[in-house]
């Protein structure tokens, strides 16, 4: 079956990069994602990379992934304390309408 | 560009009531998936809306129901609540909910008491 795993936890100086890993099991994944969500809100889409590509970077943020080993990861260079959040991976299954399945995010906390 | 809006907020329930949640997409999108978020099961995906019909369905008790309208706004319903459905309902639209990406709303905080 599916499932997505994430650390629970990420503690990081503000300054440095952060590096949040996730792996998945389902090899039919067309598109993995991550979302950032800070308390209170809802899920904010960060970025997102198609399965044939290797990576993508968008301004701090880079995914990089590696298919054969089912290994997803977000660097975010500079972490700021308005970085703080929980960052969930998510991946799409080809054809799947409307239903990503989620990790259980993991929790970066940014220390000035 | 809007995104997408969900009402209300925030929602206190009794046990065996029932509660309607509304969710307008972003302008142009077809789809809206609705997903239930508790801090034991995470995320779990109730059912995906397109053109008015429903197209996919999570692992969810018939309680939980829902419908898109011809604007692509949509509502879900439970019915019966118990306690165990307090949680963060959110709502996410896409233009076509298949390999295109979600975008969520704020949600909706339901407690159920």
């Amino acid at each position: 079956g599916e499932d997505v795993e994430q650390s629970l936890f990420l503690s990081v100086r503000e300054g440095d990069s952060s590096v949040i890993n996730c792996t998945y099991t389902d090899s039919s994944s067309t598109y993995l994602y991550w979302y950032k969500q800070e308390p209170g809100a809802g899920l904010q889409l960060l970025t997102y990379i198609f399965s044939n590509m290797d990576m993508k970077q968008d301004q701090r943020l880079t995914v990089l992934l590696n298919k054969k080993d089912k290994h997803l990861s977000l660097r975010i260079a500079d972490t700021q304390t308005g970085d703080s959040a929980i960052y969930f991976c998510a991946e799409s299954l080809r054809g799947s309408q409307g239903n990503l399945i989620f990790g259980k995010g993991t929790k970066l906390s940014v220390k000035p | 560009k809007a995104g997408v809006t969900q009402t209300p907020r925030y929602l206190i329930k009794t046990r065996g009531q029932q509660v309607t949640l509304s969710c307008s997409p972003i302008s142009g999108h077809r789809s809206v998936s609705w997903y239930q978020q508790t801090p034991g099961q995470g995320l779990q995906f109730l059912f995906e809306y397109f053109s008015e019909t429903q197209r996919n369905k999570g692992n969810f008790p018939g309680r939980f129901s829902g419908r898109q309208f011809s604007n692509s706004r949509s509502e879900m319903n439970v019915s019966t609540l118990e306690l165990g459905d307090s949680a963060l309902y959110l709502c996410a639209s896409s233009i076509t909910g298949v390999d295109s990406p979600l975008h969520f709303g704020n949600g909706t905080r339901l407690t159920v008491t």
